[in-house]
């Protein structure tokens, strides 16, 4: 079966600077997507960003961007020029590219953004 | 844009009572999910439903049951609450199973169990 861990319940960063979220995660699938999603304290999940595992560039949205290691099942978010508005809480998950409906998500990683 | 709606946004309930959680989405998503979420345990899926008429159970499905009532509706029911069921539920959609668009979440449901 699937897994995905974030190995981080809690990071900091100073607000301007950058951070990254460690996501692991344990599959014998060769075909999946991985996501990572912002959860505010309105608790709206929203998507940060997504990756195909057949893509090998690395995925970038504006000031996030993943590192993907599909050899080392790692998928990590970077976030640069951290701003306020991006505390959060921020989950990674894996979907398995076809044949099954299922999300797996991480515990989350809560962030905090310091002024 | 609505995207997905749940209601309602907050309810107690005392044990036993029964409760129905609704949640409509107007995507014309073919997928659609109901999570829980609890500190430190992430979100855990408790059912789904691939497309109108089917439904299926996820990682947690004991003490509830759904329907999905047509394509834009899928409910969450608890039979006899019971204080373990204390969580927040989201409901979720996606446009279709074999596709790398992400899921669309609802704005969440706090339930407490008393």
């Amino acid at each position: 079966a699937q897994t995905v861990t974030q190995s981080q319940p809690e990071m900091s960063v100073q607000e301007a600077e950058t951070v990254t979220l460690s996501c692991t995660y344990d599959t014998s699938e060769s075909d999946y997507y991985l996501f990572w999603y912002k959860q505010p304290p309105s608790r709206q999940m929203i998507l940060v960003i997504r990756q195909e595992a057949y893509k090998q560039q690395n995925a970038t949205e504006n000031r996030f961007s993943v590192n993907f290691q599909k050899a080392a099942k790692s998928f990590s978010l970077k976030i640069s020029d951290s701003q306020l508005g991006d505390a959060a809480m921020y989950f990674c998950a894996y979907r398995h590219f076809s044949g099954t409906y299922k999300y797996i998500f991480g515990t989350g990683t809560r962030l905090k953004v310091l002024a | 844009n609505a995207g997905v709606t749940q209601t309602p946004k907050f309810q107690v309930l005392k044990t036993g009572q029964s409760m129905t959680l609704q949640c409509a989405q107007d995507m014309n998503h073919n997928s659609m999910y109901w999570y829980r979420q609890d500190p430190g345990m992430g979100l855990r899926l408790i059912y789904y439903s691939a497309s109108e008429g089917t439904t299926d159970k996820g990682e947690v499905p004991n003490g509830y049951n759904v329907s999905r009532l047509n394509k834009r509706e899928f409910s969450l029911r608890l039979e006899s609450a019971a204080p373990s069921q204390t969580s927040v539920y989201f409901c979720a959609s996606s446009e279709r199973p074999a596709s790398n668009q992400p899921q669309h979440f609802g704005d969440g449901t706090r339930l407490s169990i008393l």
